[in-house]
């Protein structure tokens, strides 16, 4: 099984600072990774497909890049309304594996 | 607009079975595999299983083989997911996920609302 770490588990930021999370696969996954964002009692949306492509709807200050096997979610000056959690997800392989997530909360 | 509305939340018995329904809307149902995903209290997801309605064709994870049985009807546009033998373990929410493409490997672009699923005497 393709092994997702993700980090931090936990972050605060303020809405100047640009925020990044990783997650860091055990083997190669071609980009077949997809970023999700999860708010209290709601279900996940996706945010960026296919490493770096944004999906439908989701603003231009999400983006995704890859260096090697880790890819980053990096969000540009966020929003209150970012708070959340914030999942990977690797596709290339079954089984689908999730990154453990990433609660972040900005002040 | 694509939909995936799933049934309600179940209370059952331990040693019992629940089945649970996500009916799709707006979308050509053949044409999207459907993923399932469980959350349970407090934690991360976990993959459990995709289905090719066009193909009825399944995947599971081996966690979830002998948990969960994935079926779709295309007719109705609904995908159903049975969870048998249940302990407190399965207590959880499940979601239904689209798939991003006809295939199992693909990113979930669409979910559907959730089932709390909850195993008491």
């Amino acid at each position: 099984d393709i092994q997702m770490t993700q980090s931090p588990a936990s972050l605060s930021a303020s809405l100047e600072e640009i925020v990044t999370i990783t997650c860091k696969a055990s083997q190669g996954i071609d980009d077949y990774l997809s970023w999700y964002q999860q708010k209290p009692g709601k279900s996940p949306q996706l945010l960026i497909y296919d490493a770096t492509s944004l999906a439908d709807g989701v603003p231009s200050r999400f983006s995704g890049s890859r260096s090697g096997t880790q890819y980053s979610l990096k969000i540009s000056r966020p929003q209150v309304d970012d708070s959340g959690i914030y999942y990977c997800l690797q596709s290339y392989s079954t089984p689908l594996t999730f990154g453990s997530g990433t609660k972040l909360e900005i002040k | 607009e694509v939909k995936l509305q799933q049934s309600g939340d179940e209370l059952v018995r331990p040693g019992a079975s629940v089945k649970m329904s996500c009916k799709a809307s707006g979308y050509t149902f053949t044409d999207y595999a459907m993923h399932w995903v469980k959350q349970s209290p407090g934690q991360g997801l976990e993959w459990i299983g995709t289905i090719i309605p066009l193909i009825d064709t399944t995947s599971y994870n081996q966690k979830f083989k002998g948990k969960a049985t994935l079926t779709a009807d295309k007719s109705s546009n609904t995908a159903y997911m049975e969870l048998s033998r249940l302990t407190s373990e399965d207590s959880a929410v499940y979601y239904c996920a689209r798939s991003l493409a006809i295939y199992y490997y693909s990113s979930f672009d669409y979910w559907g609302q959730g089932v709390m699923v909850t195993v008491s005497s």
